[in-house]
């Protein structure tokens, strides 16, 4: 059963940091893409960063860039997201996503940032 | 950058009544269309991709159709685990972002 768990979550002060974490199991991790997407209850899924199999392509929302850095390690079937400079706005439910050909066929249950002094 | 349109924003929907869900995009995205379902602290699960192939273990009650900017996603007979918030996202371009529209809420009538 594939299963994705994010963890790393929790309340920060504008400016600060937080690393996200999501773990995989349940199917060869190192063969497929990821992606963060995160959830606003004002805005809806918004995309946020895609990590390619080997980390040799990576991307980022103009949103977050500068910003955020996605990252993987496949030996130990784990996804990342290092989150600097934190805003208001990245207040939100941030999900791990598994990308197939067709769109993000599993997903984690999320993890809740809450960026507030 | 690809902009995806849902209509409506709600849409009240009595236990046992079709539900038909719209979803726009800015241009041409082919088939390169999903459908997913959001709950409250659960996973989102993908329903539709390539715009009417229902994903593994979706119920039959999903269908999806259209092609090139316009989309349906119906549910023809809707159930009560069915209340959720369902989003469309186009897959079409590359590299990334595949865009998302702002989603509709169904709910009880």
């Amino acid at each position: 059963e594939v299963q994705l768990v994010e963890f790393g979550g929790g309340l920060v002060q504008p400016g600060g940091s937080l690393r996200l974490s999501c773990a995989a199991s349940g199917f060869t991790f190192s063969s497929y893409s990821m992606n963060w997407v995160r959830q606003t209850p004002g805005k809806g899924l918004e995309w946020v960063s895609y990590i390619d199999s080997s980390s040799s392509f990576i991307y980022y929302a103009d949103s977050v860039k500068g910003r955020f850095t996605i990252s993987r390690d496949n030996a130990k079937n784990s996804l990342y997201l290092q989150m600097n400079s934190l805003r208001d706005e990245d207040t939100a439910v941030y999900y791990c996503a598994r990308a197939s050909r067709d769109g993000y066929d599993f997903w984690g249950q999320g993890t809740l940032v809450t960026v507030s002094s | 950058e690809i902009v995806m349109t849902q209509s409506p924003a709600t849409l009240s929907v009595s236990p046992g009544e079709r539900a038909t869900l719209s979803c726009w995009a800015s241009q041409s995205v082919s088939s390169n269309l999903a459908w997913y379902q959001v709950k409250p602290g659960q996973a989102p699960r993908l329903l539709i991709y390539r715009a009417s192939t229902r994903a593994t273990g979706i119920p039959a009650r999903f269908s999806g159709s259209g092609s090139g900017t316009e989309f349906t996603l119906t549910i023809s007979s809707l159930q009560s685990e069915d209340f959720a918030v369902y989003y469309c996202q186009q897959s079409k371009n590359w590299p990334p972002p595949w865009t998302f529209g702002q989603g509709t809420k169904v709910e009880i009538k």
